[in-house]
């Protein structure tokens, strides 16, 4: 069954950097997965796409401190000099033959 | 510039019926697979159904399966969501979204969503 795993919090400092991880189920290591971030109170926004082998495609208009990165069934969502507007919700999707599945998010708080 | 615009939304009894439509901007509407997702308040991201490019494919998530029916018309350049036998859990802000391709995929655009509420 496919599934994903996120961490539901994760915290970091103003200017720091943090990875955030999406964990796919066993048995599905090569799927690729999506980064979303859904800040307070807005919808989400397209962050990028993530192919197992880390090769990443942006949406538009995401800054060059959004990179992405994979190992196994790991996806890593890396977010540097992080700033008070990337306080958010970060969600990970993923997708097989007519069917889409989310984690359940992680809420970043920059302190 | 990509805009995905829902409409439809709106408070509803249980056992009743609503349609939402999303209509499509800025890019070529028939090329792309499209999405409803929801969002229960307070809860995360759901994806509910989507539709191919030209609504050969079509999946549901189980929970919605045999009450909701998702359509879309590509000389409208628009996308639909026929609910039928609402449920008090299918309560969410209901978004349109658009496929990075034709057939499954990643999300690569997102709507502002259209509030459902189903009460009594």
């Amino acid at each position: 069954q496919l599934v994903l795993t996120q961490s539901p919090s994760a915290s970091a400092s103003l200017g720091a950097s943090v990875k955030l991880t999406c964990t796919l189920s066993s048995g599905h290591s090569t799927y690729a997965i999506a980064w979303h971030q859904q800040q307070p109170e807005k919808g989400p926004r397209y962050l990028m796409k993530l192919n197992s082998d880390g090769s990443h495609s942006k949406g538009d208009g995401i800054p060059d401190r959004f990179s992405g990165s994979s190992s196994g069934a790991e996806r890593y969502l890396t977010i540097s000099s992080l700033q008070s507007e990337d306080e958010a919700d970060y969600y990970c999707q993923t997708w097989g033959t007519d069917i889409q599945m989310f984690g359940g998010g992680t809420k970043l708080t920059v302190l | 510039e990509v805009q995905l615009v829902e409409s439809g939304g709106g408070l509803v009894q249980p056992g009743r019926s609503l349609r939402l439509s999303c209509a499509a901007s800025g890019f070529t509407f028939d090329d792309y697979a499209m999405y409803w997702v929801r969002q229960a308040p307070g809860k995360g991201l759901e994806w509910v159904s989507g539709i191919s490019w030209n609504s050969a494919r079509i999946g549901y998530e189980d929970s919605v399966k045999g009450r909701f029916t998702i359509s879309r018309d590509n000389a409208k350049n628009s996308l639909y969501l026929q609910m039928n036998s609402l449920r008090v859990e299918d309560t969410a802000l209901y978004y349109c979204v658009k496929g990075s391709e034709y057939g499954s995929s990643s999300f690569d655009y997102w709507g502002q969503g259209t509030l459902v509420t189903v009460s009594s």
